[in-house]
């Protein structure tokens, strides 16, 4: 597609509910990106994707996140036993490849809410 | 980890002033961006610029790389340009791909 593509938009579940959120990133970019940003912490990152494999997973919170993406294309992000702290919005990035030289594009967020 | 600092924090303007936004980083990067987060929360690609000069309308930016230092000049600003602008790096090394953003500058613009 012409951009990066991120549902829902907005999603609120009870506390201790499992949530999945997707990226659909832009056409032929074989990196993605999943970053947070919450009040307390900001802007930071998550995890990344080169093709199917995620070599880097130091930023995910617990072992309560995953990710997984397949066929080069479309990313979940899973969340199980949500917690409010979980609360933030998610947002997802793609960029042509891995390499550094390249800008990362990002979606519109999902904004997550834990009552 | 690399850290980034911006300043300054908050920037109150009226229409049609200048202002310059600064990005301070604590190591070498492969890459540095500068997003807009609009009052939807959109974030808004404004620069790729790991060195240099570059310029976009009202809009420019520059990188020295070797003082660890980036600027980003707003001229003539607009209500529309109200929001959160937000460096971003790349450390390279074992961070390599990953973006590590500054806090923001929150900008107001008032008519």
């Amino acid at each position: 597609g012409a951009g990066v593509s991120q549902s829902p938009s907005n999603k609120v579940t009870e506390k201790g509910k499992d949530v999945e959120l997707r990226c659909d990133p832009i056409s032929g970019h074989t990196a993605l990106y999943w970053y947070r940003q919450s009040l307390g912490q900001g802007l930071e990152f998550l995890i990344y994707f080169q093709g199917n494999s995620a070599p880097d997973k130091s930023g995910l919170p617990s072992d309560r996140f995953s990710a997984e993406r397949t066929g080069g294309s479309v990313s979940t992000l899973t969340i199980q036993r949500t917690q409010q702290e979980d609360s933030a919005v998610y947002l997802c990035a793609s960029s042509p490849d891995r390499a550094s030289n390249q800008p990362q594009h990002f979606g519109d967020g999902t904004r997550l809410s834990i009552l | 980890g690399i850290q980034v600092e911006q300043s300054p924090p908050d920037l109150i303007l009226q229409e049609g002033a200048n202002s310059t936004l600064r990005c301070n980083f604590s190591d070498s990067v492969n890459n540095l961006q500068w997003f807009h987060q609009n009052p939807w929360g959109q974030l808004i690609n404004l620069f790729y610029i790991p060195s240099g000069t570059k310029q976009n309308g009202r809009l420019s930016a520059t990188t020295v790389a070797t003082e660890r230092y980036s600027l980003l000049y707003i001229s003539s600003s607009q209500t529309t340009d109200s929001g959160v602008y937000f460096c971003a790096v790349d450390a390279g090394g074992t961070s390599y791909g990953k973006l590590t953003f500054g806090q923001g500058t929150i900008l107001t613009v008032h008519p």
